[in-house]
């Protein structure tokens, strides 16, 4: 049961896109539709970002967007502003259990 | 609205156990799994498991099996995670959070220090 990998950081300026991978193996990210991304931002308790791989809960921008390819989950934010920067982690079901990415920390320039 | 209320901050020493309570306000209790995730000072998140309240069946990551006891008690919307034979790497803040879709309500945290 490894975490899943994800980058340590990106970064991007003020209306840029990024895109945040989140790897992992055909028994968890390649077999589910439960993915799911968190933001995380200093001191405060995670957020729900996107769910069941590219759905996004109410009150979530749509500059926040998911999707899937293989044994990789992607969480790409368009038009980028200085209030997303903070750690954002993937999670997946894996059959039984879920497993976390290990987080990407993600500056805005 | 639907509120997780977690249990205070607990100081422990190696080898005694800690049992972490999270009352749920403002649902059917017995109608989402509850999970439990905890983050160690300046780390990831890392998933311990989850109960069906409705059941009591529980699944638990593999690192905590052995460990973990998740119980819940449907009289009082209260679940409860129990780690015992604390090492200091234990310490870390404690997540419940429900299921919505994914992982939508979570509670305060209750932070855990494991000291002599």
């Amino acid at each position: 049961q490894s975490a899943l990998t994800q980058p340590r950081s990106v970064s991007g300026s003020p209306g840029q896109s990024v895109a945040i991978s989140c790897t992992g193996t055909t028994s968890d990210v390649g077999s589910s539709v439960y993915v799911s991304w968190y933001q995380q931002q200093a001191g405060k308790v995670p957020k729900l970002m996107i769910y069941d791989v590219n759905q996004r809960p109410s009150g979530v921008p749509d500059r926040f967007s998911g999707s899937k390819s293989g044994n990789t989950a992607s969480l790409t934010i368009s038009g980028l502003q200085a209030e997303d920067e903070g750690d954002y982690y993937c999670l997946s079901y894996a059959g039984s259990y879920f497993v976390f990415g290990g987080g990407t920390r993600l500056t805005v320039l | 609205q639907v509120q997780l209320v977690q249990s205070g901050a607990e100081v422990k020493e190696p080898g005694t156990s800690v049992k972490v309570s999270c009352k749920a306000f403002g649902y059917t209790f017995t109608g989402q799994n509850i999970h439990w995730v905890r983050q160690a000072p300046g780390q990831g998140l890392e998933w311990m498991g989850w109960i069906n309240p409705g059941s009591s069946v529980t699944d638990l990551a593999q690192k905590f099996q052995g460990r973990v006891a998740l119980t819940r008690d449907t009289s009082i919307s209260t679940a409860y995670m129990e780690l015992s034979s604390l090492k200091f790497d234990d310490t870390a803040v404690y997540y419940c959070a429900r299921n919505a879709p994914g992982i939508y309500y979570w509670g305060q945290g209750t932070l855990v220090t494991v000291s002599s």
